[in-house]
């Protein structure tokens, strides 16, 4: 069935360091990949979305990367800030009425 | 986007009885999700909530134990039936808007059986 692989589950990094979570699918009909964050005791939050006709995205700190031939797709944080510690979860959906499949979820934890 | 709220925030039940959580959106929304998230845990789909139909369930979750209601574009009830200690966790409800693949999450509620 359809699958999202998510790796790695804890990272832990350095306050100014770049943190890259990386996520397999298994659909190739997947089509849209969106990012959540959700930190201690809050729901998850959309941080960034990319659809299958665009192989970057970026918004200030926070880039996505999408290679479809592979059926990978990354999350690249960078000047990594303590704010930034949560769980960072990806998902894949084929868009309209389907589900959407998430990931294992990473914990980041910046440190000071 | 549309903001979801939820009630109750959290409670504590006693196995055997039933909990039942509201989700309201305050735009119309084509599609509303249950999930489950288990501490430390990442999200589990419970059902889709159809507006004037029954809910489509994923494999695990039958309607008996997690009956489900939409009555408009706008509500959604999840009712976690004869509580057990393992249905402790965290429900949240999703919704989905029309022409839209972005999904967005209630505040979730805490459901903690003894």
């Amino acid at each position: 069935g359809e699958n999202v692989e998510q790796h790695p589950s804890t990272l832990s990094v350095q306050e100014g360091d770049s943190a890259v979570i990386k996520c397999t699918y298994s659909d190739s009909a997947s089509n849209y990949f969106p990012w959540y964050k959700q930190e201690l005791g809050k729901r998850p939050q959309l941080i960034i979305d990319i659809r299958s006709n665009v192989g970057e995205k970026k918004d200030q700190r926070i880039a996505v990367t999408l290679n479809k031939t592979a059926k990978h797709f990354s999350l690249h944080i960078t000047e990594t800030q303590p704010e930034d510690s949560a769980v960072y979860f990806c998902a894949a959906s084929k868009g309209g009425g389907f589900k959407t499949i998430f990931g294992a979820g990473t914990r980041l934890f910046v440190k000071a | 986007s549309a903001v979801i709220s939820q009630k109750p925030s959290r409670d504590i039940c006693q196995r055997g009885t039933s909990l039942t959580i509201q989700c309201q959106v305050d735009s119309q929304v084509t599609m509303m999700f249950w999930y489950r998230q288990q501490p430390g845990q990442s999200l589990t789909l419970i059902a889709t909530a159809n507006q004037g139909s029954e809910a489509t369930y994923e494999s695990g979750f039958v309607i008996d134990k997690f009956p489900i209601s939409r009555p408009n574009l706008t509500f959604s009830t999840l009712t976690v039936s004869n509580l057990s200690p393992e249905d402790s966790s965290i429900y949240l409800c999703s919704d989905k808007t029309g022409g839209t693949d972005t999904q967005y999450f209630g505040p979730g509620t805490r459901l903690t059986v003894l």
